[in-house]
Parts: C-alpha cells; sequence; structure tokens
C-alpha cells in the first residue's frame, strides 16, 4: 500500500511564526502535491513538484514556499504564518508514468494560527 | 473536464450494499471515472476508477453504463467505517505533468447500525 505522512495531525502556530510542514512518502512517486482544504472552497492547490528539485506553483501560492531536495519528502513552508492561513493541509503523491490521476493523499495537517 | 452531479446525502444500512450514482453527461471518450472518499478530519482516499468497462478491487465495484454518462460506486457491504463523503471525478488520463484534483460537493454516505 502506498504510505503518505504528515509530520503533525494539529498544529497551533502564531501569527509571524515560520511554519514547516513535512510530508513524506515510501512509492517513489516523482510528483508531489500541496493542497489546502477550506469548507466551501474545497481543494485548492498551492504548489506541486514533478521531481527532485524541482516546483511549480499552484492556484494559491502566496505566502507559500516548497522544498523536494529528496525524492521521498516534500516541504511546504509558510515564510510567516498569518490567520487566513488556517486550514488543513494535504499532502499528495503520484507516480509519474500513470496514465490515470490516481493521487495517494496524507492524512492532512490541520494548522490553526492565532 | 467533465461535470459530475451526485445526490448530497444518503443512508445505507450497515451490511447492506451502498449504491453512489454519478451522472456525468458530458464525459468524453479520454476521460477517465475516478471515485475518492474522505473520512472526517482525514485525507482523500483513492478507491477505484475507469474508462469503459466495470471494475472491482478489493474495496469496491463501479458500474460504468454502456454510454458511459453516468456510473455507479458499489461498496457491497457497507460498515460504519464507511461513512464518508464520497466524490465522483472525471479526468482525462495523462501520462505526464501532474494537474491538481478538483472535488465537487459529493455524496455524504451515513452508514446506520
Amino acid at each position: 500500500d502506498v504510505k503518505v505522512t504528515q509530520s503533525s495531525r494539529y498544529l497551533v502556530k502564531r501569527t509571524g511564526e515560520k511554519v514547516f510542514l513535512e510530508c513524506v512518502q515510501d512509492m517513489d512517486h516523482e510528483n508531489m502535491f500541496w493542497y489546502r482544504q477550506d469548507p466551501g472552497l474545497g481543494l485548492r492547490l498551492i504548489y506541486f513538484s514533478y521531481d527532485v528539485k524541482m516546483k511549480e506553483k499552484g492556484d494559491i501560492p502566496e505566502g507559500y514556499s516548497v522544498s523536494r531536495e529528496k525524492k521521498e519528502r516534500f516541504s511546504l513552508i509558510l515564510e510567516s504564518a498569518s490567520t487566513n492561513q488556517t486550514s488543513m493541509y494535504l499532502c499528495a503523491s503520484r507516480h509519474r508514468g500513470a496514465l490515470e490521476e490516481t493521487q495517494y493523499f496524507g492524512p492532512g495537517t490541520r494548522l490553526l494560527v492565532l | 473536464d467533465a461535470k459530475t452531479t451526485q445526490p448530497p446525502s444518503m443512508d445505507c444500512a450497515e451490511g447492506r450494499a451502498a449504491n453512489l450514482p454519478c451522472n456525468h453527461s458530458t464525459i468524453s471518450g479520454n476521460e477517465y471515472v475516478y471515485w475518492y472518499r474522505q473520512i472526517h478530519s482525514q485525507g482523500p482516499q483513492y478507491i477505484i476508477h475507469g474508462l469503459k468497462n466495470n471494475e472491482t478491487n478489493e474495496m469496491a465495484s463501479l458500474i460504468i453504463t454502456e454510454d458511459r454518462k453516468s456510473s455507479t460506486l458499489i461498496l457491497p457491504h457497507a460498515t460504519l467505517r464507511d461513512t464518508a463523503v464520497y466524490y465522483c471525478i472525471v479526468r482525462v488520463g495523462r501520462g505526464a505533468g501532474s494537474y491538481q484534483l478538483t472535488f465537487g460537493k459529493g455524496t455524504k454516505l451515513s452508514v446506520i447500525p
């Protein structure tokens, strides 16, 4: 089974703090994604990575950056957390060679910024 | 990507089959049907996908009509742990690149003891 793990299930941070969210997958997938999910807005893509050291902006990259130094790990960084970044953050991975768009998600990190 | 229509909610008795419908009348020939579900406070979980033929795996069966304009996800023996929001997504299959998944409102399935 594909396993995608995220470093924390719940996180509470203060406005202005730098926040690191870590995601690790164990299936040698090339593609990795960071989404946020908010009530009424569905899933929104923040950043994705085709492969190691590659990254592309999604729909809402402002206030975020990412790092992909190793194939299995994709980190999301909130440079200076703000209250409007309170959300559920979801990491996903996918095998690049797959014709289908099957993505495997982690359990999510629920971030509260005070 | 083709739009999908799902009922907002359904109930199913524990142990019975849960049949979740999805309409995708504008589906084109190279679009796949995917099903995901999301249990409360967890990440989405891939269930199954198909193009034309019916598919079955350890979690569920997917029945696609001959004209491909609708499909049904079948959970053969629903348990309380199957209570979740189920999303039907229609997407073109691609061999490269990465594309975000867009979930609609889905169907809230409640499995009742």
